[in-house]
């Protein structure tokens, strides 16, 4: 079946706009996370969302950075007022609500702020 | 815990030799670990994963190692080929968090 996907692959905007990056989960996955990740770097975890259950948002870096799931399924994690600092590649994963909590990883954005 | 802002330690080695990636893990408590690699431009993939209940688990060519008494977890890759090289990244989770902790990744170069 289909894996995680995100969009847009790339993304390159100027500093002061608003971001949104967008990813859609595999079917049936009720867990959702992102997680930023800078070049040459490990992943950060931003936010969490599990089922209906209120967000972990503990990973987010500041109140730019906000990410919402609508009907269970996609989520869209939006970056306001981005800065340079923000230029990362961002990536969604989702798993299973009741599995082992292996996660499935899509391709990531890569924002670059100019 | 979170491997942020840290730089990735790199580990080369020459092709067709073995190789073992090492990884400190941060809970004791923690009962269920995974392997990722990520190759360049792409999202981290699944590779082996390995219970607490467990101290080797074999795949294709990979091995994980459990040891639960240092908190020391690796992976060994046999034979290694030119698409071995990528960041490896262990991660760790207690069942019913649902949420994995990753380590800080290591980064692989297999030179021919």
């Amino acid at each position: 079946g289909a894996g995680v996907s995100q969009s847009p692959s790339n993304k390159v905007t100027e500093k002061g706009k608003d971001v949104e990056l967008r990813c859609d989960p595999i079917s049936g996955h009720t867990a959702l996370y992102w997680y930023r990740q800078s070049l040459g770097q490990g992943l950060e975890f931003l936010i969490y969302f599990q089922g209906n259950s209120a967000p972990d948002k503990s990973g987010l870096p500041s109140d730019r950075f906000s990410a919402e799931r609508t009907g269970g399924s996609v989520s869209t994690l939006t970056i306001q007022r981005t800065q340079q600092e923000d230029s990362a590649v961002y990536l969604c994963a989702s798993s299973l609500a009741t599995g082992t909590g292996k996660e499935y990883f899509g391709p990531g954005t890569r924002l670059l702020v100019l | 815990g979170e491997s942020v802002g840290l730089h990735l330690p790199t580990l080369s080695v020459q092709e067709g030799d073995n190789s073992i990636i090492n990884c400190a893990y941060s809970n004791s408590a923690s009962d269920y670990f995974i392997w990722y690699k990520q190759e360049s431009g792409k999202g981290p993939q699944f590779i082996i994963d390995i219970r607490s209940n467990m101290d080797k688990r074999q795949g294709q060519r990979v091995t994980v190692l459990l040891n639960k008494t240092v908190k020391h977890l690796s992976l060994q890759i046999a034979a290694t080929q030119p698409g071995d090289s990528a960041v490896y990244f262990c991660a760790e989770t207690l069942q019913g968090a649902q949420k994995l902790v990753f380590g800080q990744g290591t980064r692989l170069t297999i030179n021919p």
